[in-house]
C-alpha cells in the first residue's frame, strides 16, 4: 500500500446500529496513525492518536484499533447517533509527513 | 477562545491577483501546517514551519510562500493566482513537531475562489 486509503468512501447506518469502516497506510517508517472527525462547514477534529501496534483507543461509544504490521486501522462506532454524522478521517504519518485518507462519510438516519 | 484561527474565511479574487491567508494559533504550539484541500476533498500537506523554521515543503509552486514572523503565526502568500488555486486552505498546529503522534488542531478553513 502506498497511500492512505479509507473505505468504504460512505456508509449510510440506521440509528441505533453500530458500524465500523477502515484505513490501510504503509507499514514501512510507520510512526503514528491519526483518527479526526470532520463535521460539514466545521475543521477537522481529532478523536484518537495511536502509535503502538495492537493499540486500542475509546472515546465514548467510537473506538480504534490498530495494526502496524499489516497496516490497518478500524474506527468503531457502537449503538450510532445523528449526531455521529460526519466524515472520518484517518491519517498516517510516516517520516516527517502526515497524509490523509480521503475519509469515510458517514450518514447515521433516524 | 478560537484556538487557530483562519483569515480571512471566504476569499474571492481575479487569476493574476497576489494575497494572502493569515493563521494564528493560541495554544502554545511549536508547529504549524498549511494544507490544501484538493477537489476530491483530500487533504494535503503544503508546507510545515517548527519554531519558525520551513521543515516541510511539498512540490508547491514557488508562488506560494508562507512566512512565520513568529511561532504563532504562520501565514501563506499566493503570488499571480491561477484558477486552479481555488480550493479550502486549512491551517493546523500541533505541540512539536518530532515524533509525529503530536494532534494536530486545524482552523476553520479558508475558501478561495479565483475567478
Amino acid at each position: 500500500i502506498l497511500n492512505v486509503e479509507q473505505s468504504p468512501q460512505s456508509l449510510h447506518v440506521q440509528e441505533g446500529d453500530s458500524t465500523n469502516f477502515t484505513c490501510s497506510f504503509p507499514s514501512s517508517n510507520f510512526y503514528a496513525l491519526h483518527w479526526y472527525r470532520w463535521e460539514t462547514a466545521k475543521s477537522p477534529e481529532a478523536l484518537f492518536v495511536m502509535t503502538l501496534n495492537g493499540d486500542e483507543k475509546k472515546k465514548g461509544r467510537i473506538s480504534a484499533t490498530l495494526n502496524t504490521k499489516e497496516g490497518y486501522s478500524y474506527l468503531y462506532i457502537k449503538g450510532s447517533q445523528p449526531e455521529d454524522s460526519a466524515t472520518y478521517l484517518c491519517a498516517s504519518r510516516a517520516g516527517n509527513k502526515l497524509t490523509f485518507g480521503g475519509g469515510t462519510r458517514v450518514l447515521v438516519k433516524p | 477562545d478560537t484556538a487557530v484561527s483562519q483569515t480571512p474565511k471566504y476569499l474571492v479574487t481575479q487569476m493574476g491577483n497576489d494575497k494572502s491567508i493569515k493563521c494564528e494559533q493560541n495554544l502554545g504550539h511549536d508547529t504549524m501546517y498549511w494544507y490544501k484541500q484538493d477537489s476530491k476533498k483530500f487533504l494535503k500537506i503544503m508546507f510545515s514551519y517548527n519554531n519558525k523554521e520551513l521543515i516541510i515543503n511539498e512540490t508547491v509552486p514557488n508562488r506560494f510562500s508562507p512566512k512565520s514572523p513568529d511561532k504563532a503565526h504562520l501565514n501563506l502568500h499566493i503570488n499571480s493566482l491561477e484558477l486552479g488555486d481555488s480550493a479550502v486552505y486549512f491551517c493546523a498546529s500541533s505541540q512539536a513537531f518530532s515524533g509525529g503522534a503530536d494532534t494536530q488542531y486545524f482552523g476553520p478553513g479558508t475558501r478561495l475562489t479565483v475567478l
